[in-house]
């Protein structure tokens, strides 16, 4: 157990609709990421958390939104799905700052989505 | 924006023999991080480099970051079936605060 907890772990969807994936961060750690990994692919990232605030964006779809909670988990919610949207989401948690040191991610087990 | 490329993509190899992957990145970096990803699992964080030439060893793992801090390496030597799987780095850029993973070189290992 990493410490970063992700649920659900699966979840198969029709085209069209809409699903909420949850993450609550390693106990201590400010910042949350969410990254998108299509079978046999690198880590895309999609967003940044920290400490509620969104912090850094990547190629996160228009139809994908994400917040972090006063109690730092995160959700990240995916409409309108496609079945180009089928792949592993992983959340990971770090204590990185603004500025200064930074750490290692922790990342959670995932949630494998797949839209039929 | 920032890009790390890895090579190689995909490394086969004999039980016993070493193997090598390379990191390199379009900008300068402040720091680099490798992590593995066992085969069905998650990436797990292995080390992180923050100085130019650093060199760290973990048992028969050694990781470099070049003196221009824009290329690393991951040294493994004497693989071990228990060395499948993907490795990746991860850069963090001077100017950044997120990081850049590289496409992973994913090791396969025949017994």
């Amino acid at each position: 157990d990493s410490g970063v907890t992700q649920t659900p772990k699966h979840l198969i969807t029709a085209t069209g609709q809409r699903v909420t994936l949850r993450c609550s961060p390693r106990s201590g750690d400010l910042s949350v990421y969410w990254y998108q990994q299509s079978l046999d692919q690198g880590l895309q990232f999609l967003i940044q958390y920290y400490n509620g605030e969104e912090r850094a964006k990547g190629n996160i779809l228009e139809r994908f939104s994400a917040q972090q909670f006063p109690d730092l988990h995160s959700e990240l919610n995916l409409s309108s799905l496609e079945l180009g949207d089928s792949a592993l989401y992983f959340c990971a948690s770090s204590v990185a700052r603004g500025t200064g040191f930074y750490y290692g991610y922790t990342f959670g087990s995932g949630t494998r989505l797949t839209v039929v | 924006g920032q890009q790390v490329m890895q090579i190689p993509q995909y490394q086969h190899v004999q039980e016993g023999e070493d193997f090598t992957t390379y990191c390199n990145s379009s900008t300068t970096l402040s720091n680099i991080q490798w992590y593995k990803q066992r085969p069905g699992g998650h990436p797990v964080f292995l080390i992180q480099l923050v100085k130019s030439g650093e060199v760290k060893k973990q048992k028969r793992l050694t990781f470099q970051f070049g003196e221009a801090k824009k290329n690393s390496s991951l040294h493994i030597t004497a693989t071990q079936t228990t060395d499948v799987g993907t490795y990746f780095c991860a850069g963090l850029s001077n100017a950044g605060n997120m990081l850049t993973f590289g496409g992973g070189t994913r090791l396969m290992v025949k017994p």
